[in-house]
């Protein structure tokens, strides 16, 4: 069956990096494109960046984290990694990768558990 | 960037009443649109895709209309399991994006 399995949870304090680990299972990992989705407490939804992660891993990122974010894979270990540096107190969120099924149409049809990254003095 | 705007923010309804909520997009995003279901400490699930499709195991009483800016996600006959937060999402182009959220309440 399908899985995307996320890293524990992280707590960083203002300025360092976090990484976040998204590991694939149960289908053919460069066949599908993976996304970064965050969710601040109590708040909405919001789409980070995209990676195909078939030939050169090309990635897409939300212009309001371009500078900061870095998706990356290893289609050797079906897994793919969200790098977020320079992070704030407004970074404190759930973090969700998220396949996206596509033929004629996109949707996510399965997400990650989720990854708490805590941001914290 | 599409901005999404969902109406309304909120909306609390009876067991059995009909539903509708509202999806704005600010240019034309052809029918790309998809709502998605979340309930408190849990993954968003998808419901609907392509504007009006509905996803495989989702109950008959969701359906997904509209094209172009304006679309609507309705509940036919509204259950307790039922109360969740619903978004919409474009994936008309990048980056793609979430609609603020219609949080629904059992009466």
């Amino acid at each position: 069956q399908v899985q995307l399995v996320q890293s524990g949870a992280e707590v960083k304090k203002p300025g360092a990096s976090v990484k976040v680990s998204c590991k694939a299972s149960g289908y053919s990992f460069t066949s599908y494109y993976i996304h970064w989705v965050r969710q601040a407490p109590g708040q909405g939804l919001e789409w980070m960046g995209v990676i195909n992660p078939s030939g050169g891993g090309t990635t897409t990122y939300a212009q309001k984290f371009q500078g900061r974010l870095t998706v990356t894979r290893d289609t050797s270990a079906s897994t793919v990694y969200m790098e977020l540096t320079s992070v704030t107190f407004e970074d404190t969120a759930m973090y969700y990768c998220a396949r996206v099924f596509s033929s004629s149409s996109y949707f996510f049809d399965y997400w990650g558990q989720g990854t708490l990254v805590s941001v914290s003095s | 960037a599409i901005q999404m705007t969902q109406s309304p923010s909120s909306l609390s309804a009876s067991v059995g009443d009909r539903v509708t909520m509202t999806c704005r997009a600010s240019q034309g995003i052809r029918d790309d649109l998809a709502w998605y279901q979340q309930k408190p400490g849990k993954a968003p699930k998808v419901l609907i895709y392509a504007t009006s499709t509905l996803h495989s195991g989702v109950p008959s009483r969701f359906s997904g209309s509209g094209s172009g800016t304006d679309f609507t996600l309705t509940i036919s006959s509204l259950q307790p399991e039922d109360s969740a937060t619903y978004y919409c999402l474009q994936d008309y182009n990048y980056p793609w994006t979430f609609g603020q959220g219609t949080k629904v309440e059992i009466k």
